[in-house]
């Protein structure tokens, strides 16, 4: 069964930086593209990042670009997150997801990491 | 904010057929694979339908996708308490690269 388990999240102050890991177990993690998609506090889901196999392409969403980077590393089945000058309204859950072989569906999802960003 | 938009909530009956409509436009839905997502209270989300209308194993047959021109629907038929949730629709964008819907809140009356 596919696993997906992300971790990193925790309280940090606006201004500040956080890296994020989500680690993948039980697929070959370096056939797929991976992705994070955030959720804040009583809200809906929104898209952050995708990346494709390599870890080549990189695509975000447009508020974010330039502030986040997703990275991966295949050879320790592991996805990133490095956010950058947070905030307050980063707050939110953090969800790494796989992305499914038949059109950018994301067909499994990690637990989620909450961050918060407050002083 | 979402490009896709969908009813804030939707109820129906244990047994009745519910449907959840999600309106797009032509860069995302009416051009690209619409997904369905289920989120029950304090869990990650799950697929429920992709490519439009395909249902991944262990999805029941009672969930069905649809789409037509720039807007696409789930139906949930035989309504059970387990369909309580957040649905949301999703589809690549042309402008904006991937985009949620506005998610329905489904209540099992």
């Amino acid at each position: 069964e596919v696993q997906l388990v992300e971790s990193g999240g925790g309280l940090v102050q606006p201004g500040g930086s956080l890296r994020l890991s989500c680690a993948a177990s039980d697929f070959t993690f370096s056939s797929y593209w991976m992705t994070w998609v955030r959720q804040a506090p009583g809200e809906g889901l929104a898209w952050v990042a995708y990346t494709n196999q390599a870890g080549s392409e990189r695509y975000y969403a447009g508020s974010l670009e330039g502030r986040f980077t997703i990275s991966r590393d295949n050879a320790k089945n592991s996805l990133y997150l490095q956010m950058n000058s947070l905030r307050d309204e980063d707050t939110a859950v953090y969800y790494c997801a796989r992305i499914g072989k038949s059109g950018y569906n994301f067909d499994n999802w990690g637990q989620g990491t909450l961050v918060t960003v407050s002083s | 904010q979402s490009v896709l938009t969908q009813p804030p909530s939707a109820s129906g009956t244990p047994g009745q057929r519910v449907t959840i409509s999600c309106s797009g436009s032509s860069s995302n839905i009416g051009s690209k694979p619409v997904n369905w997502y289920k989120q029950s209270p304090g869990t990650a989300p799950k697929l429920l339908i992709y490519s439009d209308d395909q249902r991944p194993s262990g999805v029941p047959d009672r969930i069905s996708g649809s789409k037509s021109g720039t807007s696409a629907s789930l139906a949930i038929s035989g309504l059970q308490s387990e369909d309580e949730g957040d649905y949301y629709c999703a589809a690549r964008d042309d402008s904006v690269i991937y985009v949620f819907g506005t998610g329905t809140k489904v209540t099992v009356l």
